[in-house]
């Protein structure tokens, strides 16, 4: 069964740095790109981040742009989301994901992660 | 960038038939994917490619695409069918996928 557990979450003060970690199983995880999306308290669906299966393509919503980085490690079979300099607007629950295919820029996100809750406040 | 506009809100009785609309420029030229949300659950997948099945979806779900509306339809709706639903593709040259703003399916 494909599984992706989120962690690192929690409560962080404005300007500070949370770091996100995505466990996946089930699947082989260097044949996949992923991606990071997340949803504001009862807001909708936005994505965050996405990188390619080695690694070697990343992509980045302007609005996180700068401030967060995307990585992997394919021998632990993980996803990272480095956030730096957080504001009171990236509250939200953070999902990971994975697509059906290796590269950005096509696919359907299957499955999700049970998602981490990320608050910014002081 | 690529805007997809769907409906706040949706409203049907058990056993009748939803539509759940996703408009965008000429979105039958691309590849639309729908998911369902439950409350307090992460998103799950319930068509891709405009009108395929993920196995354990019911059949009660099918999807179409066509000039500048995608919908998704659902059949015979049930009380546990009532969920947030959200239309998403991808915006060509940028690698960045869009997602629609949400419909929230309410069963009567």
């Amino acid at each position: 069964e494909v599984q992706l557990v989120e962690s690192g979450g929690g409560l962080v003060q404005p300007g500070r740095s949370l770091r996100l970690s995505c466990a996946a199983s089930g699947f082989i995880f260097d044949d996949y790109a992923m991606h990071w999306v997340r949803q504001a308290p009862g807001k909708g669906l936005e994505w965050v981040a996405g990188i390619n299966w080695s690694g070697g393509t990343v992509r980045y919503a302007d609005s996180v742009k700068g401030r967060f980085t995307i990585s992997r490690d394919n021998a632990k079979q993980s996803l990272f989301l480095q956030m730096d300099s957080l504001r009171a607007d990236d509250t939200a629950f953070y999902y990971c994901a994975k697509v059906d295919t290796s590269g950005l820029g096509v696919g359907r996100f299957n499955p999700w992660g049970q998602g981490t809750l990320v608050t910014v406040s002081s | 960038s690529f805007v997809l506009t769907q409906p706040p809100s949706v409203s049907v009785a058990p056993g009748r038939t939803a539509s759940v609309t996703c408009g965008g420029n000429n979105i039958e030229r691309k590849n639309v994917h729908w998911y369902q949300q439950k409350p307090g659950q992460a998103p799950v997948l319930v068509i891709y490619y405009d009108s395929d099945r993920p196995s354990g979806i019911p059949e009660r779900f099918s999807g179409s695409n066509s000039g500048n509306t995608a919908t998704l339809t659902i059949s015979r709706v049930e009380v546990g069918d009532e969920a947030d639903y959200y239309c998403q593709v991808w915006h060509g040259g940028s690698d960045h996928p869009v997602f629609g703003g949400g419909t929230k399916l309410i069963v009567l």
